[in-house]
């Protein structure tokens, strides 16, 4: 298996732009988190996904901040518009959800808005 | 809040000590996980123990669990240069759903 894939890798963009970011779940896999990692605030959740359904958004920090599952294979994690304070390492991580619950991160995608 | 607190924050040993990490804790859990994080990287899962559980081996790591102190222990043994990374805990249970909660990591550096 490929692992968690997610794209792209780097993103700079300017402030107020839109900004989408993807990922791919390993296979089979039934959960789907997205997290947000700087040097302040450590790796933060932003939400997840059970079965392709949002289960707690509570993380998301405003309503700038929107993220979909449309099928088992897809989610994505969007800012509109994007502000300097989102620049982050954002992550997408799945899981099995067997009784284990081990987490398997994304590469993560580095975002610059300046 | 994150459920998971390590300890110490950064740490710096040679290449052949042990490595030795804490994490402490608040509520009753059903397993706790470490990772581990290279610089620039996703974080990897190294092992897992159970609530029920007291020590953990896998290779050069041990992990203990002491639930009624509510912390646990990540025991790097026979360090090498290339175990330099963020080092996580994160708290499982069944009532909070699917998710983990981590801790704020312990940055170890090994020096060859």
């Amino acid at each position: 298996d490929a692992g968690v894939i997610q794209s792209p890798r780097h993103e700079v963009t300017e402030m107020g732009q839109e900004v989408t970011l993807r990922c791919k779940p390993i296979s089979g896999h039934n959960s789907l988190f997205w997290y947000r990692q700087t040097m302040m605030r450590g790796l933060e959740l932003l939400i997840y996904f059970n079965n392709n359904v949002p289960i707690d958004d509570s993380g998301m920090p405003e309503d700038r901040f929107s993220a979909k599952m449309p099928n088992a294979s897809f989610s994505t994690l969007k800012i509109q518009p994007s502000e300097p304070r989102d620049s982050a390492v954002y992550f997408c991580a799945s899981s099995p959800g067997t009784e284990r619950y081990e987490q398997y991160f994304g590469p993560g995608t580095r975002l610059t808005v300046t | 809040s994150q459920q998971g607190e390590e300890d110490p924050q950064a740490l710096s040993i040679q290449e052949g000590e042990n490595a030795t990490m804490n994490c402490s804790y608040k509520t009753s859990i059903n397993n706790l996980q470490w990772y581990r994080q290279n610089s620039g990287r996703g974080l990897v899962h190294l092992i897992l123990i159970r609530s029920n559980e007291r020590e953990k081996h896998s290779g050069r790591l041990r992990v203990t669990l002491d639930t009624s102190k509510k912390s646990s222990s990540l025991l790097i043994t026979a360090s090498r240069a290339a175990d330099t990374a963020s080092y996580f805990c994160a708290t499982f249970r069944y009532n909070a759903g699917n998710m983990l909660t981590f801790g704020g990591g312990t940055r170890l550096m090994v020096k060859p």
